[in-house]
């Protein structure tokens, strides 16, 4: 079955260094990548999403290019922010009989200090 | 704000009780998933419902169920619970049961005693 690996952390930056968040999966075919985003206290939030190989999926400074070669959707930005401080999941739909579950990473918790 | 909502927010309960948590999705979206979140599982898929009918099981219990009724909302039921049950329960909405994107509700933090 599909299956993801990413990065645990938990990892701690300055404000405006650059972030990388290593994400690796396993799947048949080509399956959707998405990076979710869990603020603390709150639910998940769709953060970025790529549908095919070569898309690059952004959003609020963050990008996450799909590499069928690697088989990798690594998340990046540039310059984090102390808001940016959350726990960053990589997720792709498992399917099965006509269900299409989202198959989740362990989650990195990003703190951004001042 | 995705537009699903939970409730309640909060549940704390003692071993062996029932509980059912409520899960209304987006408008116009037809599936309805169920994930538990706990720190040595990490997040866990529990049941894929849409427009009414069970799709998929993951890694659900026999102590629990679900269902969808026919206004779309989802009700979790959680009986005989166990002080392993503690977790954030969330259920998510699609518009359909294909490889989209699932919008989160906030979540129902269960807390057994």
């Amino acid at each position: 079955g599909n299956s993801v690996t990413q990065m645990e952390g938990p990892v701690t930056l300055s404000e405006e260094a650059f972030l990388t968040i290593n994400c690796t999966y396993t799947a048949t075919g080509y399956p959707s990548l998405f990076w979710y985003v869990q603020y603390p206290g709150e639910g998940l939030q769709l953060l970025l999403k790529a549908t095919k190989a070569d898309d690059k999926g952004s959003n609020k400074g963050f990008e996450a290019t799909y590499r069928k070669e690697t088989t990798s959707f690594h998340l990046e930005k540039g310059s984090v922010q102390v808001s940016d401080s959350a726990v960053y999941f990589c997720a792709l739909p498992y399917s099965g009989a006509g269900s299409y579950q989202l198959t989740f990473g362990k989650g990195t918790k990003l703190s951004v200090i001042p | 704000d995705s537009g699903v909502t939970q409730t309640p927010k909060h549940l704390i309960t003692a071993t062996g009780q029932r509980v059912t948590l409520r899960c209304s999705p987006r408008s116009g979206d037809l599936s309805v998933y169920w994930y538990q979140q706990s720190l040595d599982q990490g997040l866990q898929f529990l049941i894929h419902y849409y427009n009414g009918e069970e799709r998929a099981k993951g890694n659900i219990l026999e102590r629990f169920s679900a269902q969808q009724f026919p206004d779309l909302h989802s009700e979790l039921n959680l009986s005989s619970l166990e002080l392993g049950d503690s977790a954030l329960y969330f259920c998510a909405s699609s518009v359909e049961a294909g490889p989209f994107e699932q919008f989160f509700g906030p979540g129902t933090r269960l807390t057994v005693l």
